[in-house]
């Protein structure tokens, strides 16, 4: 595979059990969050989205709740499968940046044990 | 449905040399994107195109030229190839640059410069 994510911290967990991913964001001003899955060799996978105007919102087994307060954010996963193993990133919607783009965090590998 | 298809999925290039990386979407999106990713760092914005007609810099713009031919197609040149510019390239695409949508990613290029 790619050399993508040589450095980046690693969550293991066993199969089955629930994964939390965290999430640090910069900018107070952003006001939409993106949570991206990606697999070796491929692209950026949405996975669930939330506006500042919420504090969780759910999907099929992933979860994403938004602290404005301290600018953080996390991905939850239940019952974590094998499938689940790739590298995860949030990104936010900034309005200065680049004519309101994302920035994206570095990302976390999540490694699912047998 | 395609979503965003890039061209080429490798390319080995010398220092010095040229080339062009083609990305094409189909979701009528309005909004075109170039990123490079470098292992251990998020996302890097390279060039956007808000609007069919219209182009910008990103965040790491040196080294690089862009071109929205037309909604659907939006490529990246490299006009004189350096070792720096090693990287993975992925191109998306989003309804608008001020929508609150998620973007959607290609599979990327993987870019060797010796």
């Amino acid at each position: 595979g790619e050399s993508v994510g040589l450095h980046l911290p690693t969550l293991s967990v066993q199969e089955g059990d629930n994964s939390i991913i965290n999430c640090a964001y910069s900018n107070s001003a952003s006001d939409y969050f993106i949570w991206y899955k990606q697999e070796s060799g491929k692209g950026p996978q949405f996975i669930i989205d939330i506006r500042s105007n919420m504090d969780k919102r759910q999907g099929q087994r992933v979860t994403v709740l938004l602290n404005k307060t301290v600018k953080h954010l996390s991905l939850q996963i239940a019952a974590t499968q094998p499938g689940d193993s790739a590298v995860y990133f949030c990104a936010e919607n900034s309005p200065k940046n680049y004519g309101q783009n994302f920035v994206f965090g570095p990302g976390t590998r999540l490694s699912v044990l047998p | 449905n395609a979503g965003v298809t890039q061209t080429p999925k490798f390319q080995v290039l010398k220092t010095g040399q040229s080339m062009t990386l083609q990305c094409a979407q189909d979701m009528n999106h309005n909004s075109m994107y170039w990123y490079r990713q470098d292992p251990g760092m998020g996302l890097r914005l390279i060039y956007y195109s808000a609007s069919e007609g219209t182009t910008d810099k990103g965040e790491v713009p040196n080294g690089y030229n862009v071109s929205r031919l037309n909604k659907r197609e939006f490529s990246l040149r490299l006009e004189s190839a350096a070792p720096s510019q090693t990287s993975v390239y992925f191109c998306a695409s989003r309804i608008g640059q001020e929508s609150n949508q998620p973007q959607h990613f290609g599979d990327g290029t993987r870019l060797s410069i010796l």
